[in-house]
């Protein structure tokens, strides 16, 4: 089975650009969540999306907005980027039950 | 909002030896889920191990174990018989709530270091 995948692994944008990431979850999965690493910090939750509505927002700007296809895919999109807004993001998508969230490998978002 | 604190910004363990690495919360929630991910230095999340609040025993995952403390808010990761490749930064996190989707709390990370 192919894990979560995400896309691009890398990116490089200039301040005030935007930015679309994507994901996609494991086969059957339908939760998909979102979450951003800075440096040296651990993830902080963005949104996460179940049944392709959204069920929880975190403590970020209008500037951050995502959505969830009917195939459970999912892309985060970020509006005239900041520098603040370089870091790491990780896509988890989970099954229901108790099992643990499975991440991709994420994609580094540099914004100069 | 909830917290999740790891104390340990670096550990160091001899290889083949045991280490413990230390998770608190502080959810007033009595149904959540604790959860344990190394993350190696390519960035991936790796999903350890998991410890239900109503779970009746220990969680054991191979050479991973939980060392839940209920009462103490506490979950503590031990790593038994230490690999070169353990090497990574660890976190702990959390899910509150009964819901199998809610979102996932971190705490700051602990850097796990193996010497041979």
């Amino acid at each position: 089975d192919a894990g979560v995948t995400q896309s691009p692994t890398h990116l490089i944008k200039t301040r005030g650009q935007h930015v679309t990431l994507r994901c996609s979850p494991i086969s059957g999965h339908k939760s998909v969540s979102w979450y951003q690493q800075v440096l040296g910090q651990g993830p902080q939750f963005i949104f996460q999306y179940y049944e392709k509505e959204e069920r929880g927002r975190g403590n970020f700007p209008d500037r951050f907005s995502a959505r969830q296809f009917p195939n459970y895919s999912s892309e985060l999109n970020v509006n005239a980027l900041l520098l603040g807004d370089s870091a790491l993001y990780l896509c988890a998508s989970s099954l229901a039950g108790n099992y643990g969230y499975t991440f991709g490998s994420g994609t580094r978002l540099t914004v100069v | 909002a909830q917290k999740i604190t790891q104390t340990q910004p670096g550990m160091f363990v001899q290889e083949k030896e045991a280490v413990t690495l230390d998770c608190t919360h502080d959810t007033s929630d009595p149904s959540y889920g604790l959860f344990w991910y190394k993350q190696p230095s390519s960035g991936e999340m790796i999903f350890l191990i998991y410890q239900g609040s109503y779970d009746q025993q220990n969680a054991t995952e191979g050479r991973y174990s939980l060392n839940f403390q209920k009462a103490r808010k506490s979950a503590n990761l031990v790593i038994s018989a230490s690999q070169l490749g353990d090497s990574a930064m660890y976190f702990c996190a959390m899910r509150e709530g009964g819901t199998s989707y809610g979102k996932l709390t971190f705490g700051q990370g602990t850097i796990l270091t193996v010497h041979p």
